[in-house]
């Protein structure tokens, strides 16, 4: 089976920086991912990781140690539309579809 | 333009209801799923569909049935509607396999009373 664990909640004020990091475990390894999702809207694409390392976009980085199964988003120069649901996800056993952890609820404080 | 589109955004009806929600996708994807997400932000796989062949039907009831027409579209009927099927349902699509990025729809938030 696959699963996925990241906080429920983190609070970080405007103009800081939060991380928001996911553990996961998973049979066959094709990448993970991080998708955010604001109140009454659709998820949509942040990034994707298949290798270790730190991939960045803009105020968005995101962290992947396969040795670890572990994975982070970082956001730099927090801005209160930043207020919002983030997940991470893996490609579901066979790759047809992604199992998504429970999501992290941010929130951006004045 | 719009890349994913789903109708109704709202559907409020009776248990034992049957009803139905739409899903177009003008990206020429090969991979369509449905989603559903309960009242706590849970995002779950129900179906994916490749090149209008169900590839993954995931522990759904049968009372929910997908049906693909074409590769652009996927659309789900849902049979005698229970209150625990209140949810929002997103469809999405993606180039290939899960790996390419997601495109989801706005959602349909389906209430049943």
């Amino acid at each position: 089976g696959q699963s996925l664990e990241q906080p429920s909640e983190v609070t970080a004020v405007e103009g800081a920086i939060v991380q928001i990091n996911c553990t996961y475990q998973t049979s066959g390894f094709y990448g993970l991912s991080w998708y955010q999702q604001h109140d009454g809207g659709a998820p949509t694409f942040l990034s994707y990781n298949a290798l270790d390392g730190l991939e960045e976009t803009g105020r968005f980085s995101s962290f992947l140690s396969r040795s670890d199964s572990y994975g982070y988003l970082l956001l730099q120069e927090l801005q209160m539309k930043d207020s919002a649901s983030y997940f991470c996800a893996v490609p579901y056993t066979g790759r047809r579809a992604l199992t998504f952890g429970s999501g992290t609820r941010l929130q951006v404080q004045p | 333009d719009t890349a994913v589109s789903q109708t109704p955004k709202y559907l409020v009806t009776q248990m034992g209801n049957d009803k139905s929600i739409k899903c177009e996708q003008n990206l020429g994807h090969d991979t369509m799923y449905w989603y559903k997400q309960d009242s706590k932000k849970f995002l779950k796989i129900m179906f994916s569909y490749n090149n209008k062949e169900l590839i993954i039907n995931e522990t759904v009831p049968n009372r929910f049935s997908p049906k693909s027409p074409d590769k652009a579209h996927l659309n789900l009927h849902i049979n005698s509607l229970e209150l625990g099927d209140s949810a929002v349902y997103f469809c999405a699509s993606s180039l290939q396999g899960p790996t390419d990025t997601q495109y989801f729809g706005p959602g349909t938030r389906l209430t049943v009373l």
